[in-house]
Formats: structure tokens, C-alpha cells, sequence
């Protein structure tokens, strides 16, 4: 079975710093990688999704690499804000592309 | 566009109780996911849905556990009895039903459930 997993398991930093947190795949039979953001008592909530080796994607201040080939992505903040506290989930479709496995998640707590 | 729907948000119980979760997906996704997530760990898969089939329900322990999706649209998860080691978050989540692993899930705000 497809293993995800992501580091560190918690982060803390102050307002205004940027941060970047690391999810690891098997990089054999790759679908997809999903980055996923869940502030607590909230839904968990869809950022990006990646395909592509090499892809990159952003959103405001928050962006995403895929590295296929060495099975890993990186998030990336930038000028974290105390609403960015949350906990990070990535997840990638196990054989067949249809059974999602996620990662522990990366909780990420901003100080102001 | 309404999101999914997730009833109670919070439940405590206590152990060999019965204890039911209802959820109401996002209109016209097909795809209905049951997760548990424990502290600490990412949210496990224990049911998948395609419209009223359970096409993926190979981790639910079915001893316990049962779930229903009557008419393809809402869903309910039943535990019977409810033992200390199910107290978790239940997270329901729908989806498109899109092939290639691109399918974008979409999540209610769980239930956390407490057994004592």
C-alpha cells in the first residue's frame, strides 16, 4: 500500500516569516498529488492539485512543487499570518488512482 | 454552491452505545467518502461510494461498522457497539468521480466522536 508521509509533524513561527514543509511519495505509479489545508473546527479544504513533474502551483501567498521523479512536493508560505495556522494534508490516489492515502499532516501554528 | 453537510458535529458516548452520522454531500457528485481520522495520524479511508455502490469498503471493520447511501445521495454511518478505540474524527467528503487520481474531494467539518 501506498505510504505518504510529511515532515515536520508540527511547525511554529512568527508572523512574517516564511516556511515551507515537505510531503514524501512512492514516486512509482504516480497519479496525482493533492495539498489540502484544515483549520480547526473547519471542513479541510482543497489547495492545489499537482500532475506534472516539475508543475508548480500558487495561490495568494501560499505555492506548490511536484517532483516526481524523486517522489516529493514542497508547500511553501510566504510572510506566514496567524490565519495560516492550520494543519497541511497531502494525499496521493493509491494503484488505480481512485483510493486516496494522505500523509499525518503538518500542523503549522503563526504567532503574531 | 452548498457544501457537504455533516451532522452531529460533535457526539459523546458511552462504550457498547450505538452511535449513527449522517451526511449530505455536495449536489450532483456522485462519489461519497467515508474517512476516521485518529490524533495524529491523516484521515483514513473506510468506505467509497459510486452513486448507491460500495465499491471500496475494504478497511471498514464490518463487525461494528455499517453505512448505507439509499438513492445515491445522502449517507448515513452506523457503529454498533462503539468501542474506546473509536473515538476519532469522522470526516465525510464527495467528489466529481473523476478518473486519473485528479478528483478534487470535498469535505464536511467531521464529527468528533468520544466513546468512555
Amino acid at each position: 500500500i501506498l505510504n505518504v508521509e510529511q515532515s515536520p509533524q508540527s511547525l511554529h513561527v512568527q508572523e512574517g516569516d516564511s516556511t515551507n514543509f515537505t510531503c514524501s511519495f512512492p514516486s512509482s505509479n504516480f497519479y496525482a498529488l493533492h495539498w489540502y489545508r484544515w483549520e480547526t473546527a473547519k471542513s479541510p479544504e482543497a489547495l492545489f492539485v499537482m500532475t506534472l513533474n516539475g508543475d508548480e502551483k500558487k495561490k495568494g501567498r501560499i505555492s506548490a512543487t511536484l517532483n516526481t521523479k524523486e517522489g516529493y512536493s514542497y508547500l511553501y508560505i510566504k510572510g506566514s499570518q496567524p490565519e495560516d495556522s492550520a494543519t497541511y494534508l497531502c494525499a496521493s490516489p493509491d494503484t488505480g488512482g481512485f483510493k486516496t492515502i494522505f500523509g499525518a499532516g503538518t500542523r503549522l501554528f503563526v504567532k503574531a | 454552491e452548498a457544501g457537504v453537510v455533516q451532522s452531529p458535529r460533535y457526539k459523546i458516548i458511552e462504550k457498547k452505545q450505538p452511535v449513527a452520522f449522517w451526511c449530505n454531500p455536495i449536489s450532483g457528485h456522485n462519489t461519497l467518502y467515508w474517512y476516521r481520522q485518529n490524533l495524529g495520524q491523516g484521515p483514513e479511508l473506510l468506505i467509497r461510494y459510486e452513486n448507491e455502490e460500495a465499491v471500496d469498503d475494504s478497511q471498514l471493520p464490518k463487525d461494528r461498522f455499517s453505512a448505507e447511501r439509499l438513492k445515491g445521495v445522502d449517507s448515513t454511518l452506523k457503529i454498533q457497539p462503539a468501542e474506546l478505540g473509536d473515538s476519532a474524527v469522522y470526516l465525510c467528503a464527495s467528489s466529481r468521480g473523476l478518473a486519473g487520481g485528479t478528483d478534487t474531494q470535498y469535505f464536511g467539518p467531521g464529527t468528533r466522536l468520544t466513546v468512555l
